[in-house]
């Protein structure tokens, strides 16, 4: 069965630092793949997709990238902020629409 | 505004007691879903439905129950059948882009069952 990966070691990162979290995956390609974010007690909030064919998507400081062959994606938020303080997971769906969602990554930005 | 209503937000069951938690929304979306989140584990699904009066079993749906009588509403039952039932639970929709595939999920602010 499909296995996602993330890093379930919070990540701590300085103000103003470019935050790179990290989604790896086995076995087939997903058709796309989705980040979310999620605060403590909350439910997830879609932030991006990226479809195979896609190799980079951007929105304002947010980028994700989309490596087949490494079978992975990274996301990048730029100029972060404390704001950015969240736990953010990975999905990845296939082609029958159906998802498979990474445990989540933490993420700490000091001021 | 449109969105996803999950109530209650915290739920305490006894044993051998059925609960239902209640899962709303207004976006006009066809496809609804129950997920359940533990700790340092990705969200799994229970069950969903893709059209009213039709819902299919997700990866665990044993000691769970759900309908799907209107549009707007996907209730989920937790029974006594289910033996491990404190969670976070989270209730979401989606609706299909024109190619097909699912644009993002919206969920709901999520209930947390606890068994006392």
């Amino acid at each position: 069965s499909q296995k996602i990966e993330q890093n379930s070691e919070a990540l701590n990162i300085q103000e103003g630092k470019t935050a790179t979290l990290t989604c790896n995956y086995t076995n087939y390609s997903p058709a796309y793949l989705q980040w979310y974010r999620q605060d403590p007690g909350r439910g997830p909030v879609f932030l991006l997709l990226i479809r195979e064919n896609e190799k980079e998507k951007r929105k304002e400081r947010l980028k994700v990238t989309f490596d087949t062959t490494l079978k992975q994606s990274l996301f990048h938020i730029t100029a972060s902020q404390p704001a950015d303080s969240a736990t953010y997971l990975c999905a990845l769906v296939n082609n029958f629409n159906k998802f498979y969602f990474g445990s989540g990554t933490k993420l700490n930005v000091k001021p | 505004d449109g969105g996803i209503t999950q109530s209650p937000k915290y739920l305490f069951r006894k044993e051998g007691q059925n609960v239902t938690l209640s899962c709303e929304q207004n976006l006009n979306h066809d496809a609804m879903y129950w997920y359940r989140q533990d700790p340092g584990q990705g969200l799994r699904l229970i069950y969903y439905s893709q059209i009213v009066n039709d819902f299919q079993k997700g990866d665990i749906a044993e000691g769970y129950s759900v309908s799907r009588e209107k549009k707007e509403s996907f209730p989920l039952t937790v029974t006594s059948a289910q033996k491990n039932p404190t969670a976070f639970y989270l209730c979401a929709s989606s609706v299909e882009d024109e190619a097909g595939g699912l644009n993002g999920y919206t969920f709901g602010s999520g209930t947390r069952l606890t068994v006392v």
